[in-house]
């Protein structure tokens, strides 16, 4: 298995608090995402990197930042969360722009 | 900007029967094409890809899939299903030159006993 690791794996938290996801990998793969899944949506994607501090938008980025200072860690913020938000969230590495390796997840719950 | 519509939100078969998840993809440049599948509580794990040379595929678990260009189509099949295979199927495309991978909304495969 791809050594990828998200943490935390489950967090419940208020609305308007900040919350960090961290997603860690081992496998020195350039490229990194965010993704969110919901019901009838599908993997949406949020943030993707494809290198250190390089960082772009995904189809869903509105209320999220996120930041690579380490090629094995990248980090999703949720400046202010908001109910809409309450999702599962998985990142994924590649070392190439094509086949990538998921980590196991979060379960976040905004209330 | 690339898209992949899977056609079928949800597919119901009986076990041993043969069953095909169907994808259609919009590129405007030469892709990649994957097929992932999630079980419950978990991440996704790969199926199968296509990436260039013989359009016909074949994956782990038994599963294949047929690249077709002209109709941007690459439907996944499995000609015996278990009632293992009850997971999320999702499709995937990447284009040359594109950072990013983008889904279908998935395919639930429900197996019956």
């Amino acid at each position: 298995d791809a050594g990828i690791t998200q943490s935390p794996r489950h967090k419940v938290t208020e609305t308007g608090t900040p919350v960090t996801l961290r997603c860690h990998q081992t496998e020195n793969h350039r490229y990194m995402y965010w993704y969110r899944q919901d019901p009838g949506h599908g993997l949406r994607l949020i943030h993707y990197s494809y290198g250190v501090k390089d960082t772009d938008k995904g189809e869903v980025s509105d209320g999220y930042s996120v930041s690579r200072s380490k090629t094995e860690d990248f980090l999703l913020t949720l400046e202010s969360a908001t109910s809409s938000q309450t999702s599962v969230y998985f990142c994924a590495i590649s070392a190439w722009t094509g086949e990538a390796f998921f980590g196991q997840g979060t379960r976040l719950t905004v209330v | 900007a690339q898209s992949v519509t899977q056609l079928d939100s949800q597919v119901p078969v009986f076990e041993e029967a043969p069953v095909e998840l169907r994808c259609n993809y919009s590129s405007s440049v030469s892709v990649y094409l994957f097929w992932y599948v999630q079980y419950p509580n978990q991440g996704l794990q790969l199926l199968l890809k296509y990436l260039s040379g013989s359009t016909l595929v074949k994956g782990i678990n038994g599963f294949e899939a047929e690249f077709n260009k002209s109709q941007t189509s690459f439907h996944l099949r499995k000609p015996s299903v278990h009632i293992s295979d009850t997971a999320e199927y999702f499709c995937a495309v990447s284009g040359a030159g594109s950072y990013q991978l983008t889904f279908g909304k998935g395919t639930k495969l429900s197996v019956i006993p």
